[in-house]
């Protein structure tokens, strides 16, 4: 079965680096997300991208964050200058369909600590 | 706008028991309704939804759930429970057929444990 596969698994940045999580979508699906997940809260999203241009974002998603699709494969999200709030697990998924009317296929996400 | 309340972060079921994981939403739009699992280590996995039709929704692994528009409830059930259920649940809502947000709206999710 298809799979949204995340790299790395585990990141431990100091505060203030940049970090970059990386993702490859599932192949044949056009609209890709990024989602986190601090610990013991809900899972909030942070951006969408279709089409190689964002289409819709959180309040969350400030400008130290951003996305991109350098290759065609890979989906990247950037945190630029890291904080310890940003400590959180960061879950990609993609789909087919913008309505999420056959859901959405997550990866197991990046879990990133900031020390 | 739309939200999700799912109540209790764990449940604790014994193995054969029935599992009943709540999830209350709140929409401006007739709602599509999703059940995702994560199991340790791994992603969120669909285990069924709600888009139109047919109230009563089975998925994966013998769970179902059924859209009650006058509850604004989608609570997922099982009849018995397997010690490899135990996992953490996640309700979600997104805009459905009409409008609002595709973008799903996820609750803080549900915690099951499974006692042998």
């Amino acid at each position: 079965e298809p799979e949204v596969t995340q790299t790395p698994s585990h990141q431990v940045t100091q505060m203030g680096q940049e970090v970059i999580l990386r993702c490859v979508p599932i192949s044949n699906h056009l609209y890709f997300y990024w989602y986190r997940q601090i610990l013991g809260q809900k899972v909030e999203f942070l951006v969408s991208f279709y089409n190689n241009e964002i289409s819709e974002k959180s309040e969350i998603f400030d400008d130290q964050f951003s996305v991109e699709r350098p290759d065609g494969s890979n989906f990247t999200l950037k945190i630029r200058s890291t904080k310890l709030e940003d400590s959180a697990m960061y879950f990609c998924a993609s789909s087919d369909d913008a309505g999420g009317y056959y859901g959405y296929t997550f990866g197991s996400g990046t879990r990133l600590t900031v020390v | 706008a739309q939200s999700v309340t799912q109540l209790g972060s764990h449940v604790s079921v014994s193995e054969g028991a029935l599992v009943l994981l709540r999830c209350n939403y709140s929409s401006s739009v007739p709602p599509y309704l999703f059940w995702y699992v994560q199991y340790p280590n791994q992603g969120l996995q669909l285990l069924l939804k709600y888009t139109t039709g047919a109230t009563l929704v089975k998925g994966i692994n013998g769970f179902e759930a059924e859209f009650k528009k006058s509850e604004t409830s989608f609570h997922l059930t099982k009849p018995s429970a397997h010690m490899s259920d135990a996992a953490e649940y996640f309700c979600a809502v997104s805009g459905g057929p009409i409008g609002g947000s595709y973008i799903p709206t996820f609750g803080r999710g549900t915690s099951l444990i499974v006692h042998p």
